[in-house]
């Protein structure tokens, strides 16, 4: 596609439920990043993939949180036993080449709104 | 960490007029960007702009690396305008962006 696609856009879970979010990144691009934007503020970093390759994590707020990219382009970020504190705004980006490799210029998609109930 | 600070964190101006935002940040970088956030919250790109100067219509932007700050200029704003407008910068050695918190710009007609 022409940009970075999320889904669902919006998501309400129950406290303890599990979620799965969904993220297309820019077709060929090499990096693909996942965000966190709490209300009022800008996003963070949670984790960074390179191909398939999951080469950051540090930003992960707890074991709660797992993300995967098993074939290099779709990436989903996974959030077990929600909790309210977990609502937010999830946002994914990508950008064209390995981050040490040229422009590492990233794009960002709509985000998926989660509400922890 | 890098530290990356705005300013000023809120701005409202009458339609057509100019403005500056500030972005200072502490270390050195291989990355800098601004971006537009909308109502809806998506972030648009405006700039990649890790040094020098760029201008797209009524956008430019210049960071001077060596100073470690960058400038965002609007000139003759529109209400389309209003959002928030974020710095966002990768340290070098770094992979992700790490965001500035941002300025709030609200133009009236």
């Amino acid at each position: 596609g022409a940009g970075v696609s999320q889904s669902p856009r919006y998501k309400v879970a129950k406290r303890g439920q599990d979620v799965a979010l969904r993220c297309d990144p820019i077709s060929g691009h090499v990096s693909l990043f996942w965000y966190q934007q709490a209300l009022g503020q800008g996003p963070e970093f949670l984790t960074y993939f390179q191909n398939e390759a999951q080469l950051d994590k540090s930003g992960l707020p707890s074991d709660r949180f797992f993300a995967e990219r098993p074939e290099g382009s779709v990436s989903t970020l996974k959030i077990q036993r929600t909790q309210q504190e977990d609502s937010a705004v999830y946002l994914c980006a990508s950008s064209q080449r390995g981050v040490h490799m040229g422009t590492n210029e990233q794009f960002f998609g709509p985000g998926t709104r989660l509400t922890v109930l | 960490g890098i530290q990356v600070e705005q300013s000023p964190p809120d701005l409202i101006l009458q339609e057509g007029a100019n403005s500056t935002l500030r972005c200072n940040f502490s270390d050195s970088v291989n990355n800098l960007q601004w971006f537009h956030q909308n109502p809806w919250g998506q972030l648009i790109n405006l700039f990649y702009i890790p040094s020098g100067t760029k201008q797209n219509g009524r956008l430019s932007a210049t960071t001077v690396a060596t100073e470690r700050y960058s400038l965002l200029y609007i000139s003759s704003s529109q209400t389309t305008d209003s959002g928030v407008y974020f710095c966002a910068v990768i340290e070098t050695g770094a992979n992700n962006l790490f965001f500035g918190t941002g300025t709030r710009l609200t133009v009236i007609p």
